[in-house]
């Protein structure tokens, strides 16, 4: 049984960094690209960003890049979100989600998703 | 980007109704399209992704449609498990976008 585990949010200052972690299990994470999603309260979803099964290739949103890095370790079947410079309108539910397949064109949709971990940026 | 654009954003409904949700992308796409189920409190439910293509494990009365820019996801008669919201997603280019999201809530 596939299951993602989200860890590492809380409230931290404007201008303050955070890593959230994604513990993987039941499939051999190597094999697929793994994104963050993420829901402001009460909005909708975001996409933030993506890494190749291989953790070669990463791309980011507009909103976050170069504040946010992405990073995996296979080894350990973890997934991480590096987050510096947060700002109040990073405040959101952080989703772990698997995407189907490698970071190839027609296999960028999410099949599995962690439960979220919280994030909130606030003085 | 490409922009994502849902109609209606809520949507009143009994069950057994059948229920149209509308996704327009604000380029083309081609069919790389998922919908998602979402509700209160927890995560994403993958419904439907290459516009048609039914997640195994979705009920059949969930169908997908459409290419290009214009897409549907039906509900053919609503479930009292089906008050939710949906979202489309399009996964094009690398930088993916969902709709802003359509509530279905019970008429």
């Amino acid at each position: 049984e596939v299951q993602l585990l989200e860890s590492g949010g809380g409230l931290v200052q404007p201008g303050g960094s955070l890593r959230l972690s994604c513990a993987a299990s039941g499939f051999t994470l190597s094999s697929f690209a793994m994104s963050w999603v993420r829901q402001a309260p009460g909005k909708g979803l975001e996409w933030v960003s993506v890494i190749s099964g291989s953790g070669g290739s990463t791309y980011y949103a507009d909103s976050v890049k170069g504040r946010f890095t992405i990073s995996r370790d296979n080894s350990k079947n973890m997934l991480y979100l590096q987050m510096n410079s947060l700002k109040a309108e990073d405040t959101a539910v952080y989703y772990c989600a698997k995407n189907r397949g490698q970071l190839v064109p027609g296999w960028g949709y999410f099949d599995y998703w962690g439960q979220g971990s919280l994030v909130t940026v606030s003085s | 980007d490409i922009q994502m654009t849902q109609s209606p954003s809520t949507l009143s409904a009994s069950e057994g109704d059948r229920v149209t949700i509308t996704c327009r992308a604000s380029q083309s796409i081609s069919s790389w399209l998922a919908w998602y189920q979402q509700k209160p409190g927890k995560a994403p439910k993958l419904l439907i992704y290459k516009a048609s293509s039914l997640e195994s494990g979705v009920p059949s009365r969930f169908s997908g449609s459409g290419s290009g820019t214009e897409f549907t996801l039906t509900i053919s008669s609503l479930q009292p498990d089906d008050f939710a919201t949906y979202y489309c997603q399009q996964y094009n280019s690398y930088s993916w976008t969902f709709g802003q999201g359509t509530k279905v809530e019970i008429k």
